[in-house]
C-alpha cells in the first residue's frame, strides 16, 4: 500500500538556521507530492507540490523541495528559518487511481527559537 | 472570496448524539472531502465526492455518513457520537483534474469532542 514517513514528529531549529524536513514515500511509479503548512488553529495551506515538470521545487515564503526519484524522498528545505515559520508540516501523496485523494504524513511539528 | 467554510467550528456532543457538519466552497470545484486529524496520525480520509449527487467511502468511514445534493455543500454526519470520534474534522475541494496534481484547498476545521 503506498505510505509517506516523515521523519521526526518535533524539528527545532535556531532563527536564521538551515530547515530541513524529511519526507519519503513509497510508490512503484512517480508520484504527485504534496508538501502542506498548518499554522496553529488553522486549516492547511500549499506550501509546493511536484508534478514532474521539475525535480527541484519552489514554494512560497522560500520552502524549496527536491525530488529525488533514487532515494524516494521528497525533503522540504529553507535555507533561513524564520519565527513565523513555527508550524506542523505535513508531506502528501495522491493515492494512485484515485480522484486526488490525498495520503498524509503524520506531520512534522516545527519549532523555531529565537 | 470565502473559499471553504465549516460550520460550527466548535462542538462538544454527549454519546449517542447526532449531528451535522457543514462544508460550503465556493470555488465551483467538483471534488470535495472530509478529512480527520487525530495527534501523530496527520490526516485521514474519511469519505469524498467527485461531483454533485456522488459519495464514496474513504480510509476511515465507519460511523459517518455524508451527502452532497448540491455542488457547494458537502454535508457529514455522525447518526451516534462516540468518543472516538473526538478529532478535529477538514473540509477540502479540488478542481477537476485527472492528472491528480490538482492543489486542494482547506476549511478552517471543526473540533469535536465526545464526552
Amino acid at each position: 500500500a503506498q505510505s509517506v514517513t516523515q521523519l521526526g514528529s518535533h524539528v527545532s531549529v535556531s532563527e536564521g538556521a538551515l530547515v530541513l524536513l524529511r519526507c519519503n514515500y513509497s510508490s512503484s511509479v512517480p508520484p504527485y507530492l504534496f508538501w502542506y503548512v498548518q499554522y496553529p488553529n488553522q486549516g492547511l495551506q500549499l506550501l509546493l507540490k511536484y508534478t514532474s515538470a521539475a525535480t527541484l521545487v519552489k514554494g512560497i515564503n522560500g520552502f524549496e523541495a527536491e525530488f529525488k526519484k533514487s532515494e524516494t524522498s521528497f525533503h522540504l528545505t529553507k535555507p533561513s528559518a524564520h519565527m513565523s515559520d513555527a508550524a506542523e508540516y505535513f508531506c502528501a501523496v495522491v493515492r494512485r487511481g484515485s480522484q486526488g485523494n490525498l495520503i498524509f504524513g503524520k506531520g512534522t511539528k516545527l519549532s523555531v527559537k529565537p | 472570496n470565502a473559499g471553504v467554510t465549516q460550520t460550527p467550528k466548535f462542538r462538544v456532543l454527549k454519546t449517542g448524539q447526532s449531528m451535522t457538519l457543514l462544508c460550503a466552497q465556493d470555488m465551483n470545484h467538483e471534488y470535495m472531502y472530509w478529512y480527520r486529524q487525530d495527534p501523530g496520525m496527520g490526516l485521514r480520509l474519511i469519505h469524498y465526492s467527485v461531483g454533485e449527487g456522488t459519495t464514496a467511502k474513504g480510509e476511515v468511514p465507519d460511523g459517518y455518513n455524508v451527502s452532497r445534493l448540491k455542488k457547494q455543500n458537502f454535508l457529514l454526519g455522525l447518526e451516534s457520537a462516540a468518543p472516538s470520534q473526538t478529532s478535529v474534522y477538514f473540509c477540502a475541494s479540488s478542481y477537476l483534474n485527472t492528472g491528480g496534481n490538482t492543489e486542494a484547498f482547506f476549511g478552517q476545521g471543526t473540533r469535536l469532542t465526545v464526552v
